[in-house]
C-alpha cells in the first residue's frame, strides 16, 4: 500500500515570508497528489492538486511541485498571511485505487 | 464545506450504544468515501461506496462498523456497541468519479464522543 511522509510537523513563519511543506510517497503507480488545508473545527479543504503528467502547478500564491523520479512533492506558499495559518495535509491515492493516504499534517503558524 | 453535508456535527453516545453518521454528497457526485481522524493525526481511509455498492472497505474494522449508500438518501456510517476508542472525527468526501480522476471534496465532519 501507499506510505506518505510529510515534513515538517510544525512551521512558523513571519507574515510575508514563504512556507514550504514536503511530502514523499512510496507507490510509483500513484498519479494524483492533492493538498488540503484544515482549519479548526472544519473539514479538509482542497487547495491545489497536481497530476503526474506535469512537474509544477501554480494558483496565485500557492504552487505545488512534483518529482516523480524521487517520489516527492512539495507545497509552496508565498507572501504568507495570517489567514494561511492552519494544518496542511498532503495525500496520494493507493496506486490506481480511489482511497487517499494522507500525510501526518503540518501545522503552519503565520505570525505578524 | 464544498457542498458535502454531514450530520450531526457533534454526537455523544454512551458505551454500548449505536452511532449513526449521515453524509449527503455534493450534487452530481455518486462516489462517497469515509475517513476517520484522531486528534493531532491525519485522516485514515475507512470505506469507499458508490450508489448501492461497497467498493472498498479495507480500512473499516470488521466488527461493529458498517456503511451503506442507498439509491435514495444519504450515505450512513453505522457504529454498533460503541467503545471509548471510537471517539474521533469522522469525515465524508465525495467525487463525481474515481478519486484518481477527480478530486475528493470533504464535509465538515461529525465529532463523535463516547462517554
Amino acid at each position: 500500500g501507499e506510505n506518505v511522509e510529510q515534513h515538517p510537523s510544525t512551521l512558523s513563519v513571519q507574515e510575508g515570508d514563504s512556507a514550504v511543506i514536503k511530502c514523499t510517497y512510496s507507490d510509483s503507480a500513484s498519479n494524483y497528489f492533492p493538498w488540503y488545508k484544515q482549519e479548526l473545527g472544519k473539514g479538509p479543504q482542497l487547495i491545489i492538486d497536481i497530476r503526474s503528467n506535469v512537474g509544477e502547478k501554480k494558483d496565485q500564491r500557492i504552487a505545488v511541485t512534483l518529482n516523480k523520479t524521487a517520489k516527492h512533492f512539495s507545497l509552496h506558499i508565498t507572501e504568507t498571511q495570517p489567514e494561511d495559518s492552519a494544518v496542511y495535509f498532503c495525500a496520494a491515492p493507493t496506486g490506481t485505487a480511489s482511497k487517499l493516504t494522507f500525510g501526518t499534517g503540518t501545522r503552519l503558524q503565520v505570525t505578524l | 464545506n464544498a457542498g458535502v453535508m454531514q450530520n450531526p456535527r457533534h454526537l455523544v453516545r454512551r458505551r454500548g450504544q449505536e452511532a449513526r453518521l449521515r453524509c449527503s454528497p455534493m450534487k452530481g457526485h455518486s462516489h462517497v468515501y469515509w475517513y476517520r481522524q484522531l486528534p493531532e493525526e491525519g485522516l485514515k481511509f475507512m470505506v469507499y461506496l458508490q450508489k448501492e455498492n461497497i467498493i472498498d472497505e479495507s480500512g473499516m474494522p470488521k466488527e461493529r462498523f458498517s456503511a451503506e449508500f442507498p439509491k435514495e438518501g444519504p450515505s450512513i456510517l453505522r457504529i454498533q456497541q460503541v467503545v471509548r476508542g471510537d471517539s474521533a472525527a469522522y469525515f465524508c468526501a465525495s467525487s463525481p468519479a474515481r478519486a484518481d480522476n477527480q478530486p475528493q471534496h470533504f464535509g465538515d465532519g461529525t465529532r463523535l464522543s463516547i462517554l
